[in-house]
């Protein structure tokens, strides 16, 4: 069965500074990939989805980007964090044509 | 059109009881419904999923419950346990989506002892 790993698990970060949350996958080969945010007590806001490696759709404008260098990697960036980033990040992953999601287990970033 | 709209927003039941959860879409075009259970601090997992071409699903002591006429769907839990509380998302997506889910916004579910 597939594994997810997201690090890190918690972030304490100041606006302005850079950001970079990586997401891996193990036990599956070409999946598609999400990074999901979730605001406090809210439901889940799909940022960004990959289905190989070097595809990137975005669903959001914001000051967020991603990339997938690797089949199996997928990282979240920003140059300039704001407050608004706050939130708990989640990277999921779909086998492909399956529909089903498995959902790592998040980082927790505050914006100070 | 993409919105699933999710009610209650929170619900408390006794141990034992029945806990449900409802989920209404717009989109027709809508072909696939999960329901996630999330844990304080913890990733969302998949419970149960339905496609609409049934109307019920039931896996232990969850059931979904799925009208198509009425673009409504529902998550039965039987025997409600403490150990059931937790927070309840439905979603849905779209095969032309590439799975793109639509989450509802939740529902936090306690169960007293």
């Amino acid at each position: 069965s597939q594994t997810i790993h997201q690090w890190p698990a918690t972030l304490v970060q100041p606006v302005g500074s850079p950001l970079s949350l990586e997401c891996t996958v193990e036990g599956t080969s070409n999946p598609n990939l999400y990074w999901y945010r979730q605001a406090a007590g809210r439901g889940l806001q799909l940022l960004f989805y990959s289905v190989g490696i070097g595809q990137i759709s975005s669903e959001v404008p914001q000051n967020l980007s991603a990339s997938r260098p690797q089949d199996r990697q997928f990282i979240l960036s920003s140059k300039k964090l704001l407050l608004s980033d706050s939130g708990f990040y989640l990277c999921a992953l779909e086998r492909g044509g399956t529909d089903t999601q498995y959902f790592g287990p998040g980082t927790r970033l505050t914006v100070l | 059109q993409q919105q699933v709209k999710q009610s209650p927003q929170s619900l408390i039941v006794q141990k034992g009881g029945i806990s449900i959860i409802n989920c209404a879409y717009e989109n027709t075009a809508f072909d696939y419904f999960p329901w996630y259970q999330q844990f304080p601090g913890k990733g969302p997992a998949l419970l149960i999923a339905i496609r609409p071409d049934v109307s019920e699903k039931k896996e232990g002591r969850f059931t979904i419950s799925f009208n198509k006429s009425a673009k409504q769907f529902s998550l039965h839990i039987m025997d409600s346990q403490p150990g059931d509380s937790a927070t309840y998302f439905c979603a849905a997506s779209m095969e032309t989506s590439g799975s793109r889910l639509t989450f509802g916004e939740g529902t936090q579910l306690t169960v007293n002892p």
